[in-house]
């Protein structure tokens, strides 16, 4: 298995709604990101976690909340989040050293009403 | 702190056509440097690397890069291009220390003329 698999693929969510978004791979990587992506823009790093440990917030706000439960899966969970906040969200996954790249997920396509 | 260029927004060539996309990197060390390609809606998918050895690194697709630290570059080449590779293309820099992450360029949206 050499993929990254997010759901749901696609997600409408009112402003006071409470939503999660999830992130799974089994090639025994043990470092995962959540990265941001507006339209026509490159992607943001959000959050790192490396060996099951948060390592990088990059000053997200906290109506982000990211978890790890364990080596294989890592959630997003949203709450109160704003119009803006409507963007591709992608999570990915890598060897613990940067050098190897990181393998992507396709996203969540996340829409805030 | 790292950071990566792209100068060129949007590019068009045939198809048929060979292809350099440019990249430059500022960093203070020897950095790892990635080249993604990403679809309309998809993820990205990783084409090459490069962080030590051989300066010329073949990727996947028939693309290839080269790196020239004396001109902070890494540049993209593809020797004839096909309409399939229409993408937005990132150029991206990471580093290892006890926080490493990846930083992508802006991008390269290519298109391909028929």
């Amino acid at each position: 298995d050499t993929e990254v698999t997010q759901t749901p693929k696609h997600l409408v969510m009112g402003m006071t709604n409470k939503k999660s978004l999830k992130c799974e791979q089994h090639m025994g990587h043990r470092a995962m990101y959540w990265y941001k992506q507006k339209a026509k823009k490159p992607p943001e790093l959000m959050f790192v976690y490396s060996y099951e440990k948060l390592s990088i917030n990059e000053s997200v706000p906290s109506r982000f909340s990211p978890e790890c439960p364990n080596s294989s899966l890592l959630n997003l969970h949203l709450h109160a989040l704003q119009p803006e906040d409507s963007a591709l969200y992608l999570c990915a996954s890598s060897q613990a050293l940067t050098e190897y790249g990181y393998t992507f997920g396709s996203g969540t396509r996340l829409t805030v009403v | 702190a790292q950071s990566v260029t792209q100068p060129d927004i949007h590019i068009t060539v045939s198809e048929g056509a060979s292809l350099e996309l440019r990249c430059n990197y500022s960093y203070g060390a020897t950095p790892y440097l990635f080249w993604y390609v990403q679809s309309p809606g998809q993820g990205l998918q990783l084409l090459l690397k490069y962080f030590s050895g051989d300066t010329l690194v073949q990727g996947i697709k028939g693309f290839e890069a080269e790196f020239k630290r004396s001109q902070s570059s890494f540049n993209l080449r593809k020797p004839s291009v096909h309409w399939s590779d229409a993408a937005e293309y990132f150029c991206a820099v990471g580093t290892y220390s006890s926080a490493s992450k990846i930083i992508f360029g802006s991008g390269t949206r290519l298109s391909i003329r028929p």
